[in-house]
C-alpha cells in the first residue's frame, strides 16, 4: 500500500531534550517536506527536499533540522525542544514539488512541557 | 510575501444545500493551487489546479482557477454530514506550499 508513514504517532517530551520524528515513503517520491499545523495559522512548511541531498528552508525552520540522506527517508529533528514547538506535525511526499499532489503522513503530536 | 487567504473561516449549513469555498493566493512564480480535505486526521487530496477556467470535478465537488484574478472556488452541490471537514487551500511556486487557514464546513442533518 502507497504510504507516508511517521514515528510516534504522538509525543510529550521535556525543555531541551533532543528528538528526532521519522517519515518515511514508500512510492518513491522525489519531493518532500514537514509542516507543522497549529491553530488559527494552518498548515506551515519547516523544510522540504527536492531529491536526496537537497533539503530548503520553507516558512519556520528555526530550531528544526532535517537531513535527506536516503530517497524514501525525512526525519525531522530538535535539537533543543520548547515549549512553542508543540504542534501536530505533518511529513508529506510527491513526484516532485511543482505539478504533483502532496500524499500526508498521518501526524504527530509533540507536546513539549 | 507569498500568501494564501480562504473565506469564509467557518460555515454551517443544512443537509442540500449548495456551498462555495473561496481561495485567494499570492505567490511569486507559481505553479498549482491545490485543494485538500480535512477531517481531524491527515488532509486529503481533492483537486489540483494549473490552468484557468478549466473546471475540475469530481462527484459533487468542483473547482475552478481564475490566474488574472488570482483566486480558486470550490464548489460543493448537495451537501452532505459526510462533507463536514476543514477545507485546505494550498498554492506551490514549483519548490515550497503555502496553506490558508482553512474553512471550516459543518452540514446539519
Amino acid at each position: 500500500e502507497a504510504q507516508v508513514t511517521q514515528n510516534p504517532r504522538y509525543l510529550i517530551t521535556v525543555t531541551g531534550k533532543k528528538l528526532t520524528v521519522t517519515c518515511s515513503q514508500n512510492m518513491n517520491h522525489e519531493y518532500m517536506s514537514w509542516y507543522r499545523q497549529d491553530p488559527g495559522l494552518g498548515l506551515r512548511q519547516i523544510y522540504y527536499s527536492m531529491n536526496v541531498e537537497v533539503t530548503d528552508k520553507g516558512d519556520v525552520p528555526e530550531g528544526y533540522k532535517v537531513s535527506r540522506k536516503e530517497k524514501r527517508n525525512f526525519p525531522l529533528i530538535l535539537e533543543s525542544p520548547s515549549p512553542n514547538q508543540t504542534s501536530l506535525y505533518f511529513c508529506a511526499s510527491s513526484w516532485t514539488g511543482s505539478y504533483n499532489e502532496q500524499f500526508f503522513g498521518p501526524g504527530t503530536r509533540l507536546t513539549v512541557l | 510575501e507569498d500568501k494564501v487567504v480562504q473565506s469564509p473561516l467557518s460555515l454551517v449549513v443544512h443537509e442540500g444545500d449548495t456551498v462555495t469555498l473561496n481561495c485567494s493566493y499570492e505567490v511569486t512564480n507559481f505553479r498549482s493551487l491545490l485543494w485538500y480535505k480535512q477531517e481531524k486526521k491527515a488532509p486529503t487530496f481533492l483537486f489540483m489546479l494549473t490552468s484557468s477556467g478549466i473546471e475540475k470535478k469530481s462527484g459533487r465537488l468542483s473547482s475552478i482557477l481564475d490566474k488574472k484574478e488570482l483566486f480558486s472556488i470550490l464548489n460543493i452541490t448537495a451537501t452532505q454530514t459526510g462533507d463536514s471537514a476543514v477545507y485546505l487551500c494550498a498554492s506551490s511556486n514549483g519548490n515550497q506550499f503555502y496553506f490558508g487557514t482553512g474553512t471550516s464546513l459543518t452540514v446539519i442533518p
